[in-house]
């Protein structure tokens, strides 16, 4: 079943922060978030696996609340490239880290 | 490294006529992914490859699509007959079994079925 993100859609102005959930009613292993900008294909954020700790790349770093079945994506003082549309992609399972189910996106737009 | 190569970049074609994506794997990835992305259905897996073998093919809508893996190098998906509901950008993505997280995505071709 297709994990839930919210919000669908956020706006902000340049140096403001976000926070991206993805929730999922099945037990999950791992989660793994992309960006995607207008006309391009999705790039890897980061994954984080049951038991591991919360991640960070940059100003952008990530949570796993195993026991909540959920994810979170903070991006701190966001910049005009931050701008895209985020998607979680989880994994139930160890073997379904090839197979990910993918959530519909969050479209994030930054404002000078 | 060149990334995922996908050709073509855009394709328009009628209806019943067969359509033939084609892609070309980051060398030494030992996984290809087939996706499908569309606004009413998101970002779809259609099948996925290992060492050149196809492991699951349930995301494939329907037995008008088929996908190949000839070698570690290229592979193939072909739409016959097309049908303006296919109309969607396909990517292909790859990854390597030692890296556990990433899968790394082609550009994409952008399919439009009239």
């Amino acid at each position: 079943q297709q994990p839930v993100q919210s919000p669908q859609a956020v706006i902000l102005r340049e140096g403001e922060d976000a926070v991206i959930n993805c929730s999922s009613s099945k037990a999950l292993y791992s989660v793994h978030w992309y960006r995607q900008k207008h006309g391009e294909a999705p790039v890897f954020l980061m994954i984080l696996l049951k038991g591991g700790e919360q991640k960070g790349h940059d100003k952008i770093s990530a949570s796993f609340n195993e026991k909540k079945q959920q994810s979170s994506l903070y991006l701190t003082a966001s910049q005009l490239s931050y701008s895209g549309t985020y998607f979680c992609g989880t994994g139930p399972s160890p073997d379904s880290n090839y197979q990910l189910i993918w959530g519909a996106g969050t479209k994030l737009i930054i404002k000078p | 490294d060149a990334g995922v190569i996908q050709s073509p970049r855009h394709e328009v074609t009628e209806m019943g006529q067969e359509v033939t994506l084609r892609c070309k794997p980051i060398s030494g990835h030992d996984y290809l992914f087939w996706y499908r992305q569309t606004m009413m259905r998101g970002l779809e897996l259609l099948i996925y490859f290992n060492n050149n073998v196809p492991i699951d093919d349930s995301g494939m809508p329907e037995d008008r699509f088929s996908a190949k893996m000839p070698n570690a190098s290229f592979s193939t998906l072909k739409i016959q007959p097309s049908e303006p509901r296919d109309s969607a950008v396909y990517f292909c993505a790859s990854r390597s079994r030692w890296d556990s997280s990433a899968q790394y995505f082609g550009p994409g071709t952008r399919l439009l079925v009239l």
